[in-house]
C-alpha cells in the first residue's frame, strides 16, 4: 500500500541554522510527491510539489526538496531558518487526486 | 488571494448528536475533499467529491458521514451521530480544474470537533 513516513516527529534547529526534513514513500509509479507547512491556527499551506523533470523544486519561503528515486526519498530543505518558519511540516503523496501524509514534524526555532 | 474558509473553527457536541460542518471553497474550483487529523495522528483523507456526486470516499466515510454542496458556494460534512473517536480536526480543501495528476489542493484553516 502507499505509504508516505517522515522519521522525525519533532526537530530543533537554531535560528540561522540549515534544515532537512525527512521524507519516504512507497508508491510504485513516479510519484507527485508535495510539502505543506502548518502554522498554529492556520490550514495547510502548500510548500513546494514535484511532479517530474529537474529532482531539485523551488518553494515559497526559501524551501526546496530533492527527489531522490533511488532512495524513494523527498526531503525538504532551507539554508537558513528563520524564528517564523517554527511549524509543523507535512509530506504528501497524491493517489488519484487525493493526498497521502506522512505523520508530519513538528520544527522548533531557539533563538 | 482566495482561500478556503471553514466554519466553525471549533465545535463542541455531545455524543449521538448530528454535526455540520461547513466549508466555502475557493470559488472557480469543481473538486472538493475533506480530510481529518486525530490528535497526534496522520492526517487522513475522508472523501472527494466532483459534480455533486462523490468521486472517492475511504473505509473511514462511513454511512454516518455525508457531503453536500447546498448552493454555489458551500460544501458541507455532515456526522449524523457522533462517536468520541470522531473527535479531530477537520479539514476542507478544493482544487481547480483536474482533480488530480499533481493539481494544488488549497486547504482552509479547520473545524476542531470534540465529542464529549
Amino acid at each position: 500500500a502507499q505509504s508516505v513516513t517522515q522519521p522525525d516527529i519533532h526537530i530543533t534547529v537554531s535560528e540561522g541554522a540549515s534544515l532537512e526534513l525527512r521524507c519516504n514513500y512507497s508508491y510504485g509509479a513516479t510519484p507527485y510527491l508535495f510539502w505543506y507547512v502548518q502554522s498554529p491556527g492556520q490550514g495547510l499551506q502548500l510548500l513546494l510539489k514535484y511532479f517530474s523533470g529537474d529532482t531539485l523544486v523551488q518553494g515559497i519561503k526559501g524551501f526546496e526538496a530533492e527527489f531522490k528515486r533511488s532512495q524513494s526519498s523527498f526531503n525538504l530543505r532551507k539554508p537558513s531558518v528563520h524564528w517564523s518558519d517554527a511549524a509543523e511540516y507535512f509530506c504528501a503523496v497524491e493517489l488519484a487526486g487525493k493526498l497521502i501524509f506522512g505523520q508530519g514534524t513538528e520544527l522548533s526555532v531557539k533563538p | 488571494e482566495p482561500e478556503v474558509t471553514q466554519t466553525p473553527s471549533h465545535q463542541v457536541t455531545q455524543m449521538g448528536q448530528e454535526v455540520i460542518l461547513r466549508c466555502v471553497p475557493i470559488s472557480n474550483h469543481l473538486y472538493f475533499y475533506w480530510y481529518r487529523q486525530i490528535l497526534g495522528q496522520k492526517v487522513e483523507f475522508l472523501v472527494s467529491f466532483y459534480n455533486n456526486e462523490i468521486s472517492e470516499k475511504s473505509e473511514i466515510f462511513d454511512d454516518q458521514f455525508s457531503v453536500e454542496r447546498p448552493d454555489g458556494s458551500n460544501f458541507t460534512l455532515k456526522i449524523r451521530s457522533t462517536k468520541l473517536e470522531d473527535s479531530a480536526m477537520y479539514f476542507c480543501a478544493s482544487s481547480g480544474t483536474s482533480g488530480g495528476a499533481g493539481e494544488t489542493q488549497y486547504f482552509g484553516p479547520g473545524t476542531r470537533l470534540l465529542v464529549l
